[in-house]
């Protein structure tokens, strides 16, 4: 089952320009992450935001965090063609049973494109 | 430093076959954890693997086993294929539990078509 929905799927934008992309989910967290996949290919770690954080800087790259929403924006500011690739959000939760993380639930991802 | 590597990089089988797939954490990464994605989807979580054993296991059947050796690398296996199995498998590793939450490291996946 898929945790998290991000909006939009699609996202066409021009070189220099700000894309930004959202996430919601359903269940309480312990972090939620963003990765980026190129070409269906090993996806590859953006950043990793605690549930006691709001927000988060990564050179061109801002994640925020609502808890009380269940939702995270990743913003990515600048773009360049090289940033063209999925983006999943991902969340971790406790395992009730073990008490112990590393599950990620990963939503279906937005396609982003971007135009030189 | 490496990073996670996977083995092979692509795989044809037919339906009704055995498939093993093989995985090498990033260096000092104890924890590996298996996901499938199917074309145009977000990855699903197989099994995750520490202390060479499955400490947690997402919504697959029991065709789908796992193992992780002592060196921390780790084999995905599933058997009696159906043609629903084609996806990309990824490996990924991480240190310890992720109690705290840690980030996942990914391998570039192995790209699985069954016939």
């Amino acid at each position: 089952s898929q945790q998290g929905e991000e909006d939009p799927q699609a996202l066409s934008i021009q070189e220099g320009e700000n894309a930004t992309m959202n996430c919601s989910y359903k269940t309480s967290i312990n972090n939620l992450q963003w990765y980026r996949q190129n070409s269906g290919r090993g996806l590859v770690h953006l950043i990793l935001i605690r549930s006691n954080e709001r927000e988060k800087h990564s050179g061109r790259l801002r994640v925020t965090l609502d808890t009380s929403k269940k939702s995270s924006s990743l913003l990515i500011t600048a773009s360049r063609a090289a940033d063209t690739a999925s983006y999943f959000c991902a969340t971790d939760s406790l395992s009730r049973i073990y008490n112990q993380g590393g599950k990620l639930i990963f939503g279906q991802g937005t396609e982003l494109s971007v135009k030189p | 430093d490496a990073g996670v590597t996977q083995s092979p990089t692509h795989l044809i089988k037919t339906r009704g076959q055995q498939v093993t797939l093989r995985c090498s954490p990033k260096s000092g990464h104890d924890t590996v954890s298996w996901y499938q994605q199917a074309l145009g989807q977000g990855p699903q979580f197989i099994f995750q693997y520490y202390e060479e054993e499955e400490r947690q296991r997402g919504n697959f059947p029991d065709r789908f086993s796992g193992h992780q050796f002592p060196n921390y690398s780790s084999e995905l296996n599933v058997n009696a294929l159906l043609l629903g199995d084609s996806a990309l498998y990824l490996c990924a590793s991480s240190l310890g539990l992720a109690g705290g939450g840690e980030t996942q490291y990914f391998g570039p996946g192995t790209r699985l078509l069954v016939l």
